[in-house]
């Protein structure tokens, strides 16, 4: 049984729209993350919260707002969609911020 | 900022050749990163394949090997002899471990294509 769902796995979206990426984990994890990956280029972190508290955020744009409603869950909402945002969205999870993170299959975010 | 350069793929070898992906890295944001391996086989997710959290230190798995070089900043992966099941996309990452969390910055990706 896979131990961090992510939904939708694709997802396409007009420009100016919003959308939600779900993530949730079953390893009993207390940090979670999101990263991107664009085409051509390297993974690249997002956010990290621990404890359902923000830790880093190294993402410039406001449009991009992690949500955590229990301890296993970080949503990603994403609103003003743009072209440039179209990417594939891992969420990761690890026992505590300074253990090795597992990660899940993805969202492929397209945006027209 | 960190940073990782890994090998530009896709590299092609055949079965029972040796394999070495280089990876060298820039740490900026902490004087001590971890170092870690993940792999990605076709149709799955990402997954944790080796990692060093001391500097001289070398891990393994699956056949595969790395040694954390502080000196050269590199983690260099290899394989004696692969296999065609080791066909994926190899990434080096570098974790920076602090108060604020654990951001791991990655590579692009080494593709490896093993021929049978």
């Amino acid at each position: 049984d896979p131990k961090i769902i992510q939904k939708p796995k694709y997802l396409v979206a007009v420009t100016g729209s919003e959308k939600i990426l779900i993530c949730e984990q079953y390893l009993g994890h207390n940090a979670m993350y999101w990263y991107r990956q664009s085409a051509k280029k390297p993974l690249e972190f997002m956010f990290s919260y621990s404890y359902q508290k923000l830790m880093d955020n190294q993402t410039a744009s406001s449009r991009f707002q992690p949500q955590s409603s229990k301890k296993n869950h970080l949503d990603l909402q994403i609103t003003a969609l743009k072209p440039d945002d179209s990417a594939t969205y891992f969420c990761a999870s690890s026992q505590d911020v300074l253990y090795e993170q597992y990660f899940g299959p993805g969202t492929r975010l397209t945006v027209l | 900022g960190d940073s990782v350069t890994q090998t530009e793929g896709p590299v092609t070898v055949s079965e029972s050749e040796s394999l070495i992906i280089n990876c060298t890295y820039s740490a900026t944001s902490i004087a001590y990163p971890n170092l870690f391996w993940y792999v990605r086989y076709p149709g799955e997710g990402l997954q944790l394949l080796l990692k060093v959290i001391t500097a001289g230190q070398k891990g393994s798995s699956r056949g595969f090997e790395a040694t954390y070089n502080k000196e050269t900043t590199s983690f260099h992966l290899q394989k004696a002899s692969v296999q065609e099941s080791d066909s994926a996309v190899y990434y080096c990452a570098l974790g920076a471990a602090n108060s604020a969390g654990n951001k791991l910055t990655f590579g692009i990706g080494t593709r490896v294509l093993v021929r049978p």
